[in-house]
């Protein structure tokens, strides 16, 4: 089955640094690449979302770019602020259904 | 609109017992996907169903069943509860049945076992 592994566990940054964060995934049959961020206490909550047949994305300060030969997709945070502070999750999935298949999460801590 | 509704959100049972979560999705929409969030295996996935039919099974064994009703709402429930099984689960809605479109996740039922 897919097996998606992320990188760094936990990253921590100066406010208004970059994060980069790193997956990358095994079946090369995946085609949707979501994004989510978890804060405490709270359920995942979905920042960004990229098909295979783009290779980059951008929403505000938040970009993921992807690179299918490689099987690897990266989310990028410009100027980062404290509220950035959360665990972000990639995943990956097929076309059929809503199964996704989650790296191990990273924690970012973003110091004022 | 509300979003997705998990109950009970605390629970705590023990070992042998038997457990069942509730979520209720966003109006409309018609599939949903239950998840399993742990320290060590982080978010697994359990099953998901669209109108009223699973559609896709992750790798849990038997104890851990689920199904929909008419108006979308789902239940989750685990047999026969064991240590390890105690968790965060996470209920996620979705308009399509097919990843089209994005997962919206309740806040989830923490179920400790002792």
């Amino acid at each position: 089955g897919e097996n998606v592994e992320q990188h760094p566990s936990t990253l921590s940054v100066q406010e208004g640094d970059s994060a980069v964060i790193k997956c990358t995934y095994s079946d090369s049959a995946s085609n949707y690449f979501p994004w989510y961020k978890q804060e405490l206490g709270k359920g995942p909550q979905l920042i960004i979302d990229i098909r295979s047949n783009v290779g980059e994305k951008k929403d505000q300060r938040i970009a993921v770019t992807l690179n299918k030969t490689a099987k690897h997709f990266s989310l990028h945070i410009t100027e980062t602020q404290p509220e950035d502070s959360a665990v972000y999750f990639c995943a990956a999935s097929k076309a059929a259904g809503n199964k996704l298949t989650f790296g191990g999460g990273t924690r970012v801590l973003v110091k004022p | 609109k509300a979003g997705v509704t998990q109950t009970p959100r605390y629970l705590i049972k023990t070992r042998g017992q038997q457990v069942t979560l509730s979520c209720s999705p966003i109006s409309g929409h018609r599939s949903v996907s239950w998840y399993q969030q742990t320290p060590g295996q982080g978010l697994q996935f359990l099953f998901e169903y669209f109108s009223e039919t699973q559609r896709n099974k992750g790798n849990f064994p038997g104890r851990f069943s689920g199904r929909q009703f008419s108006n979308s709402r789902s239940e989750m429930n685990v047999s026969t509860l064991e240590l390890g099984d105690s968790a965060l689960y996470l209920c996620a809605s979705s308009l399509f049945g097919e990843n089209t479109g994005e997962l919206f996740f309740g806040e989830g039922s923490r179920l400790t076992v002792l």
